[in-house]
């Protein structure tokens, strides 16, 4: 099975309107990190937002908001107010805790266009 | 604070070469991972390095390898280029080699095999 699945290959927003990325994770360990990342047409990948598995709400960057939903696995990103400069790709990743190994799994990506 | 800084940012080989990629951490940050980007698999993970120790390793071949050094400054080495390797390799730091900690990427090589 898939550690981190994101099911949206490409999305489209207005600008100023909120968006919703969605991310599904599977994992066995009850210690485990989700985060969110962007990648511009330029390569780096941007740290956004991070929850953790034992956080009790829901974590929040700026515009950026993560609706963690533990049990059903899933770890959404919200962007409110939509940019131009959003447009990118967003990766959903995971990291497991020392019981398996402290792996970290990435998604396929979302790629998201912000219309003006 | 200085980010993670990788180098060189594009390199040209032809296959059967060998190469090597260097990754300088952010300042304090004790482990070191490796990312291979393809079109076609997306991210994967190579292997991450904690104090000089490799922790896990991703499902690659042997040519793959890497190092840290104890300033924490890592390389990576893929001997026998295919063309297949061709590829955005990404390193990310952090902390220590833990669930909660961040990983933050430095800008990558793109790496291109003729």
């Amino acid at each position: 099975a898939q550690k981190i699945t994101q099911t949206q290959p490409g999305m489209f927003v207005q600008e100023k309107e909120a968006v919703t990325l969605d991310c599904t994770y599977d994992t066995s360990d009850p210690s485990y990190g989700l985060f969110w990342y962007k990648q511009p047409s330029s390569g780096e990948m941007i740290f956004l937002i991070y929850q953790g598995s034992y956080d009790q709400q829901n974590a929040t960057e700026g515009r950026y908001s993560l609706n963690f939903q533990k049990a059903r696995k899933s770890a959404n990103l919200v962007i409110s107010a939509s940019q131009l400069g959003d447009s990118a790709m967003y990766f959903c990743a995971m990291r497991e805790g020392p019981n398996t190994g402290n792996q970290f799994y990435f998604g396929t990506g979302t790629s998201l266009t912000v219309i003006p | 604070k200085a980010g993670v800084t990788q180098t060189p940012r594009y390199l040209i080989k032809t296959r059967g070469q060998q190469v090597t990629l260097s990754c300088s951490p952010i300042s304090g940050h004790r482990s070191v991972s490796w990312y291979q980007q393809t079109p076609g698999q997306g991210l994967q993970f190579l292997f991450e390095y904690f104090s000089e120790t490799q922790r896990n390793k991703g499902n690659f071949p042997g040519r793959f390898s890497g190092r840290q050094f104890s300033n924490s400054r890592s390389e990576m080495n893929v001997s026998t280029l295919e063309l297949g390797d061709s590829a955005l390799y990404l390193c990310a730091s952090s902390p220590r080699s833990m669930a909660k900690n961040i990983q933050y990427f430095g800008a990558g090589t793109r790496l291109s095999v003729l």
